[in-house]
């Protein structure tokens, strides 16, 4: 089993509809949790982040975390063509502060 | 702000050659991490250095090296090269060292003949 698990989609939404982004991780000393996006050929951008359970939202963005069920997600409302990227999920850990990254899903928004 | 840069963007090696990468953290960050993203492999962690100490590496071989100066800028020195060490070598910072976001620069793409 890998630490941090993505769908490797694609993930294809129409525009201006909601993406749902899923991601579990195996280490329940997890202790922080990361979404990036990254444009291919490019480094990783940081679109959130969130420590606690439940919800943070940032704009069109909503971060989801249920610590019990090992399980953070990422919700994209009125998706744009410009969000049409690979979506890495990253957990730290305490102990190390590596962060362990998901696969990612690749996301296509289509006009 | 200036974000995180990497030096050189792009490099060219042959195998059995050393290649020396380096990156300066965004201003007042203390901690740099080093990540390999090698086609089809992911993301997967490196060196973490915080106030010039070496402080976690991950499951890669003594020929990836790694410093880092008074100045919190670091180098990553890989020695020996193989043609799998081909991959985009990313660079984060983060202020202070425990569970603080990290922020990528954007990379050097290492390619060995």
């Amino acid at each position: 089993q890998k630490e941090v698990e993505q769908n490797s989609g694609p993930l294809s939404v129409p525009e201006g509809a909601i993406a749902s982004l899923n991601c579990t991780y195996s280490d329940r000393g997890s202790q922080s949790f990361f979404w990036y996006r990254q444009y291919s050929g490019k480094s990783p951008e940081l679109i959130m982040f969130i420590y606690s359970n439940g919800d943070k939202e940032d704009g069109r963005f909503t971060a989801q975390l249920n610590k019990a069920s090992q399980y953070v997600s990422l919700l994209i409302r009125d998706s744009q063509p410009s969000d049409s990227a690979t979506y890495l999920c990253a957990v730290n850990k305490a102990a190390g502060n590596k962060l362990t990254f998901g696969g990612g899903t690749r996301v296509l928004v289509k006009p | 702000e200036a974000g995180v840069t990497q030096s050189p963007t792009h490099l060219i090696k042959t195998r059995g050659q050393q290649a020396t990468l380096r990156c300066s953290p965004i201003s007042g960050h203390t901690s740099v991490y080093w990540y390999q993203q090698a086609l089809g492999l992911g993301l997967q962690f490196l060196l973490w250095y915080d106030e010039g100490e070496e402080r976690n590496r991950g499951n890669f071989p003594p020929r990836f090296s790694g410093r880092q100066f008074p100045n919190y800028s670091s180098e990553l020195n890989v020695n020996a090269l193989e043609l799998e060490d081909s991959a985009l070598y990313l660079c984060a910072s983060s202020f202070l060292s425990s569970q603080e976001t990290q922020y990528f620069g954007p990379g050097t793409r290492l390619l060995v003949l």
